[in-house]
């Protein structure tokens, strides 16, 4: 079955460091996704990764993947008050005609 | 490049009142195309997703449906709407092809009273 799952919330102080993380049962997973959404918006695809991949860096979002544990992780460097938003993770499955299932969103807050 | 539109961006609508929400892609062709339903800002849950013309899969039974009557073009409807039908309702496309990146539009807060 495929079950997505994430912590409902974060805070994390300006400057510091995020990691939001998310863990998933299907193990045919192909891709993962980061969305964000700001408040009243729609989702905004942060990343994604291969499930053949274990780490991807984009300017200061960093991705990890463990297949092993099924735990997928996104780690924002220096935080900043405009990161606040919620973060969905995602995952689409070949044997699934490739559909997305998402899990329930972190919600980021950054103090000042 | 590709863009996503969707209208409108709120809506208030009595209880038992039709229901018609609109989506359109452009710049690309034969996308798939999906209706998701955010409750109180939390997890999306998907309605409705469409691989081409006229073909329609339910994933939740509801008061709700939907129809693709042009390539790019993605309509959610209901003939009566109900109080627990109140909610962020989103568009989103994707290629189709293996990657399925989703593009979501920005989203219509519909309220039910």
């Amino acid at each position: 079955g495929e079950d997505v799952e994430q912590s409902l919330f974060l805070s994390v102080r300006e400057g510091d460091s995020s990691v939001i993380n998310c863990t998933y049962t299907d193990s045919s997973s192909t891709y993962l996704y980061w969305y964000k959404q700001e408040p009243g918006a729609g989702l905004q695809l942060l990343t994604y990764i291969f499930s053949n991949m274990d780490m991807k860096q984009d300017q200061r979002l960093t991705v990890l993947l463990n297949k092993k544990d099924k735990h997928l992780s996104l780690r924002i460097a220096d935080t900043q008050t405009g990161d606040s938003a919620i973060y969905f993770c995602a995952e689409s499955m070949y044997n699934a005609g490739n559909m997305l299932t998402f899990g329930g969103g972190t919600r980021l807050m950054v103090k000042p | 490049s590709q863009t996503i539109h969707q209208w409108p961006a709120t809506l208030v609508q009595p209880v038992g009142s039709p229901l018609s929400l609109e989506c359109t892609v452009e710049g690309t062709s034969n996308p798939n195309l999906y209706w998701y339903r955010q409750a109180a800002g939390r997890g999306l849950q998907l309605l409705f997703y469409s691989v081409g013309i006229g073909q329609i899969s339910s994933e939740v039974p509801q008061n709700l449906s939907a129809s693709r009557p042009q390539d790019r073009q993605f309509i959610l409807s209901s003939k009566k709407l109900l109080l627990s039908d109140s909610g962020f309702y989103l568009c989103a496309w994707s290629m189709g092809q293996g990657n399925e990146k989703l593009f979501f539009g920005s989203g219509t807060q519909l309220s039910v009273l």
